[in-house]
C-alpha cells in the first residue's frame, strides 16, 4: 500500500527565513504528487503538484518542490517565510486512475516575527 | 466561479443518532471525494464517485458509513448511529474529470461533526 511520510508535526521558522516542510512517498509505482495548504478553519488549496513533466515544480505563494526519485522524496521550500505562511502542510500521493489521495500526517508551520 | 460548499458548517448530534452531511461540487465537475480529517486518523479518503459510474467505496470504515450522489452533482455522507470516534471534519472535494491523476481537487471548507 502506498503511504507518505511527513517528518515533523511542527516546524517553526522566523520571518525571512528558508521554510523545508519534508516528504517521503513509498512507491513501487510512479506516483503523482501534491501539496495542500490548510489555513485554520478552511478546506484544503492545492499548493502544486509533481505530474512527471519536471522534477522542480513551483506553485503558489513562492512554494517549490523537488521530486527526487533515488531519494523517494517531494520536500517543499520557500526561500523567505512571511507570516502568512502560518497554516498546516498536507504532501499527498496518487497512483490510480481514480486519483484518490492519500496523504501524510501534516506539518503545521509557524513564522515567528 | 463558486467552489466546493459543505453544509453544514458545524454540526453536533448525540450517540446513536443518524446524521446527513451535503456537498455541492463545482459546477461540471464529473468526480466528486469524500475525506476525513481526525485527530487520531490524519486525512483518510472514504468514497469517490465518477460521472454515472459505480462509487469506489473503499475507505469507508464500516457500514454505518453511506454516501449517494443525485443527478451527478449533489452528494450526501450519511453516518448511522453515529459513535464518538466519528468526530472528526469531513471534506468534500470534486474534480472536472476522474482518471486524469493529475486532475486538481478542489476542497470545501468541511463540516465538523462532533458526537456527544
Amino acid at each position: 500500500a502506498q503511504s507518505v511520510t511527513q517528518l515533523g508535526s511542527h516546524v517553526s521558522v522566523s520571518e525571512g527565513a528558508l521554510v523545508l516542510l519534508r516528504c517521503n512517498y513509498s512507491s513501487s509505482v510512479p506516483p503523482y504528487l501534491f501539496w495542500y495548504v490548510q489555513y485554520p478553519n478552511q478546506g484544503l488549496q492545492l499548493l502544486l503538484k509533481y505530474t512527471s513533466a519536471a522534477t522542480l515544480v513551483k506553485g503558489i505563494n513562492g512554494f517549490e518542490a523537488e521530486f527526487k526519485k533515488s531519494e523517494t522524496s517531494f520536500h517543499l521550500t520557500k526561500p523567505s517565510a512571511h507570516m502568512s505562511d502560518a497554516a498546516e502542510y498536507f504532501c499527498a500521493v496518487s497512483y490510480n486512475a481514480g486519483n484518490m489521495l492519500t496523504f501524510g500526517g501534516g506539518t503545521r508551520l509557524m513564522v515567528k516575527p | 466561479g463558486a467552489g466546493v460548499s459543505q453544509s453544514p458548517s458545524n454540526k453536533v448530534t448525540e450517540k446513536g443518532k443518524d446524521v446527513e452531511l451535503r456537498c455541492d461540487p463545482i459546477s461540471g465537475h464529473t468526480a466528486l471525494y469524500w475525506y476525513r480529517q481526525s485527530l487520531g486518523q490524519g486525512l483518510e479518503f472514504l468514497i469517490y464517485f465518477q460521472g454515472n459510474s459505480a462509487p469506489d467505496k473503499s475507505g469507508l470504515p464500516s457500514d454505518r458509513f453511506s454516501a449517494e450522489r443525485t443527478g451527478g452533482s449533489v452528494s450526501t455522507l450519511t453516518i448511522q448511529r453515529t459513535q464518538q470516534e466519528d468526530s472528526a471534519v469531513y471534506l468534500c472535494a470534486s474534480s472536472l474529470l476522474a482518471g486524469g491523476v493529475t486532475d486538481t481537487q478542489y476542497f470545501g471548507p468541511g463540516t465538523r461533526l462532533t458526537v456527544l
